[in-house]
């Protein structure tokens, strides 16, 4: 069975400083992990997949298959990063996402 | 242009109703897919359509009845409304292949009162 966790229902810091994120997941097959964020009342929209292994608006995150981690990691937090950010595990085909219960990030200014 | 557009965005209701929440993509897209947000923002599947086929149905109860005209189409009616139905609703949309993204609609709010 597919399974997301993201460890930290609410994540506090300060303008400027590093974010860390936390995702880990559970597959028996080969893992396909994205991150979205959700902006007050909005859709969410994809932030990162690791196929990819790009950096959006400041953000990387790295696939760990040994610890099975996909933590999302910005250098300098901006007051614009505060959203509700879920990490979301696919398998093949039509398979449809399977979604942590997300984690709001709250950059204080 | 929007990719995946869903109406209506806020629908407030009583107990009892029915009522429907139509989606569509305009991306080319095979499968679509209704995801409930509930209070605590919880993401959870509730329908898979591969090509006007249910693929996947979560243990959503029967009065949630998803209907795919064509393969751009995924409507969600729901009879006997209930307090608990409350949630935003949101339409998403992929394309075949690995490592493909979901594109999600802009949700439609439900209030059950």
């Amino acid at each position: 069975a597919q399974r997301v966790t993201q460890p930290e229902k609410l994540l506090s810091v300060f303008k400027g400083a590093p974010v860390e994120l936390k995702c880990n997941y559970s597959y028996s097959g080969s893992p396909e992990l994205f991150w979205y964020v959700q902006y007050s009342r909005q859709r969410l929209q994809l932030l990162l997949r690791h196929i990819s292994r790009e950096s959006i608006k400041g953000f990387t995150a790295d696939l760990n298959k040994g610890e099975t981690s996909f933590h999302l990691k910005k250098p300098f937090a901006q007051e614009e990063d505060s959203a509700m950010y879920y990490c979301a595990l696919g398998g093949s085909g039509n398979t449809p996402l399977v979604f942590g219960k997300g984690t709001r990030l709250s950059v204080i200014a | 242009d929007t990719a995946v557009s869903q109406t209506p965005k806020y629908l407030v209701t009583q107990m009892g109703n029915d009522k429907s929440i139509k989606c569509e993509q305009n991306l080319g897209h095979d499968t679509m897919y209704w995801y409930k947000q509930d209070s605590k923002k919880f993401l959870k599947i509730m329908f898979s359509y591969n090509n006007k086929e249910l693929i996947i149905n979560e243990t959503v109860p029967n009065r949630f009845s998803p209907k795919s005209p064509d393969k751009a189409h995924l409507n969600l009616h729901i009879n006997s409304l209930e307090l608990g139905d409350s949630a935003v609703y949101f339409c998403a949309s992929r394309a075949q292949g690995i490592g493909n993204t979901i594109y999600f609609g802009e949700g439609s709010w439900l209030t059950v009162v």
